[in-house]
């Protein structure tokens, strides 16, 4: 199985703030790599696909980069909506996983 | 727009059978080339996946959950059911049910609410 490992848990940060939220696989996964915003109480929100793709509707201060095994979520300038816990997900051989997500909160 | 949303008890005995199903509106889940499937999230934990199936009729589990779950079809009902045997206080979460994308089914972009089962001694 493939296991997918958040960096950090959680992220104290203010708004206007550059943010990076790291990703790893246990093994390759090409790029088949999502991310998700999650508020409390809410199902999850998909913000990346294929690991630069931003979904329709997302705002472009969120990024997406990387393949192989290491991924990274960028924020390029933290706005109070975005204060949320971010998962990243892989698929591979009809398998999906989530890594265990990021709390963003405020400094 | 697709509509996904799961419904069953909320308090589930330890040791017995947690089973919920999701009712599917505005889509079919016979629509050639989509999965449909089933995650987790324990309170304060992250999520799991749990399983999926494929219109086809194919299934795919969570090798970790494996010998205790079925996801079963009513297309009849445009629903899918989870059935997790064994229930333990592990189980419980909130338990979403979920739709990829159609061109990879390699990401969720459509979810249901959510709802919280609570396995209780």
């Amino acid at each position: 199985d493939i296991q997918m490992t958040q960096s950090p848990s959680t992220l104290s940060a203010s708004v206007g703030d550059r943010v990076t939220i790291t990703c790893r696989a246990s093994q390759s996964i090409s790029d088949w790599l999502a991310w998700y915003q999650q508020k409390p109480g809410k199902a999850p929100k998909l913000l990346i696909y294929r690991a630069s793709n931003l979904e329709r509707g997302v705002p472009s201060r969120f990024s997406g980069s990387g393949s192989g095994t290491e991924f990274t979520l960028t924020i390029s300038s933290l706005q109070p909506d975005d204060f949320a816990t971010y998962h990243c997900q892989q698929y591979n051989r009809y398998s999906w996983t989530f890594g265990q997500g990021t709390k963003v909160e405020i400094k | 727009q697709l509509q996904l949303q799961e419904s069953g008890p909320g308090l589930v005995k330890s040791s017995e059978t947690l089973s919920l199903t999701c009712t599917v509106s505005d889509g079919s889940i016979t629509t050639i080339g989509y999965y449909w499937g089933w995650i987790r999230q324990p309170p304060g934990k992250g999520l799991e996946w749990i399983g999926s199936f494929y219109y086809s009729g194919n299934t795919y589990y969570n090798p970790s959950l494996k010998s205790r779950v079925t996801i079963s079809v009513d297309s009849s009902k445009n629903q899918f059911s989870l059935n997790l045997t064994s229930a333990t206080a592990a189980d419980t979460a909130v338990y979403y049910c979920a739709r990829p994308d159609y061109a990879s089914g390699s990401y969720y972009d459509s979810w249901g609410q959510g709802t919280l089962v609570t396995v209780s001694s």
